[in-house]
């Protein structure tokens, strides 16, 4: 079945680094556009980052670009976020999302990392 | 940006019928989907394409989708639909949620 699990969350202090991990099995990883998408506690889903299946097309929101980094690893079946420049703002649950049709929902996601950015 | 607006609550007794809209501009000509989240876990989709149900969501839940507003109407409400749902959509290369809105089962 479908898993994707997410790894490497935490408390960072702002200013700080993270790199956060999606670990996909129970599917063919390289043929599915990927997302990171979070939710500050007690707030909605905000959609963060998608990546391609190749992982030539590559888009963020407003407010992480330029800070956040995503990519893949398709022979490792991983995705991958490396947040620099931390903010109080970013903390949040993140969680890590298969697209079933390259810019459409969601179908699957992780059960979500939680990322504290606080001194 | 692109901005898809919820109502933030919604009423719905046992049995009866609660809609839930998600407006945004010329939404119709675009793909909307939806996400229960009930408390502690992961989103999970009840409606892709406008009108379709993944494998396993009860018939009870239905979506329509046209001109600027997207509807997701869960018929007989149970108690076990007490959750937040939220809309999506694609746009511009990114993807696009609602303001998302709590569904209570009084």
């Amino acid at each position: 079945q479908v898993q994707l699990v997410e790894s490497g969350g935490g408390l960072v202090d702002p200013g700080g680094s993270l790199r956060l991990s999606c670990a996909a099995s129970g599917f063919t990883f390289r043929d599915y556009y990927m997302s990171w998408i979070r939710q500050a506690p007690g707030k909605g889903l905000e959609w963060v980052s998608f990546i391609s299946s190749s992982g030539n097309t590559i888009s963020y929101t407003d407010s992480v670009k330029g800070r956040f980094t995503i990519s893949r690893d398709n022979a490792k079946n991983s995705l991958f976020l490396q947040m620099n420049s931390l903010r109080a703002e970013d903390t949040a649950v993140y969680y890590c999302a298969r697209d079933p049709a390259a810019g459409r929902d969601f179908d699957y996601w992780g059960q979500g990392s939680l990322v504290t950015v606080s001194s | 940006s692109y901005e898809l607006t919820q109502p933030p609550s919604v009423s719905v007794s046992p049995g009866q019928t609660a809609s839930i809209t998600c407006s945004g501009d010329k939404l119709g000509d675009k793909y909307a989907c939806w996400y229960q989240q009930k408390p502690g876990q992961s989103p999970m989709l009840v409606i892709y394409q406008d009108t379709k149900r993944p494998s396993g969501i009860p018939e009870r839940f239905s979506g329509s989708n046209s001109g600027n507003t997207a509807t997701l109407t869960i018929s007989g409400t149970q108690a076990l639909d007490e959750a937040d749902y939220y809309c999506q959509a694609w746009h511009n290369n990114t993807y696009v949620f609602g303001t998302g809105t709590r569904v209570t089962v009084l």
